[in-house]
């Protein structure tokens, strides 16, 4: 039972242009949203975050969006580079007072043509 | 430069063996979690442990084990290795605000 889905497995941009990656998740308990990114042989990096009570998250080439609604959410990175190629991982999660424990999706390959 | 260092980097274990990874956290992260990120896949929850003590657990065997120390280090032990057990293990640790910081993992391999 996957509850965080990231369905393209590969998604290549222009440098330049503007990457879109998206994230559907299924359990309508999650309340707070990450993505992250990783290059081969590091650890996955913190990107930005997202509560499930705003739709919007912006960080400079970074904005994420949230519609809860529709268990959906999308990382914009614009203008897209080629140092953004790595594999961008979306998680989610449900805090509690214990902490959050992060649920991943499959990732997406992000391929940023000079 | 990240906060959380694992060792070793690479580690080739036999089936039926036992393991033990290692994490040290950034000072202050009272939370530590372990994952299991399988080729191609995206990272596994195991369990994770506040203040030593575990506070929540991933649909892993008791197989897989856990200790968190106080002094922000802590360690995953597996027992009986499998094949299947050949998987990229991260450790990541938090302060409970939300979000984590990684390691750079373990990559295990069982022949």
């Amino acid at each position: 039972d996957q509850q965080v889905k990231q369905n393209s497995p590969s998604l290549s941009v222009q440098e330049g242009r503007i990457s879109i990656l998206n994230c559907d998740y299924t359990n309508s308990m999650f309340d707070y949203f990450l993505w992250y990114k990783k290059y081969p042989a590091e650890g996955p990096t913190f990107l930005i975050s997202i509560s499930s009570i705003k739709d919007k998250n912006e960080d400079g080439r970074f904005t994420v969006f949230l519609n809860k609604s529709a268990k959906h959410l999308s990382l914009h990175i614009v203008p897209s580079q080629p140092g953004d190629s790595a594999v961008y991982f979306c998680a989610a999660s449900r805090f509690n007072n214990a902490g959050n424990m992060l649920t991943f999706g499959g990732g997406t390959r992000l391929m940023v043509k000079p | 430069e990240t906060g959380v260092t694992q060792s070793p980097t690479h580690l080739i274990k036999t089936r039926g063996q036992q393991v033990t990874l290692r994490c040290s956290s950034q000072s202050g992260h009272n939370t530590v979690s372990w994952y299991q990120q399988a080729l191609g896949q995206g990272p596994q929850f195991i369990f994770q442990y506040y203040r030593e003590e575990e506070n929540g657990r991933g649909n892993f065997p008791p197989r897989f084990s856990g200790l968190q120390f106080p002094n922000y280090s802590s360690e995953l032990n597996v027992n009986a290795l499998e094949l299947d057990d050949s998987a990229l293990y991260l450790c990541a640790s938090s302060p409970g605000t939300g979000s984590y910081t990684f390691g750079s993992g373990t990559r295990l391999t069982v022949v």
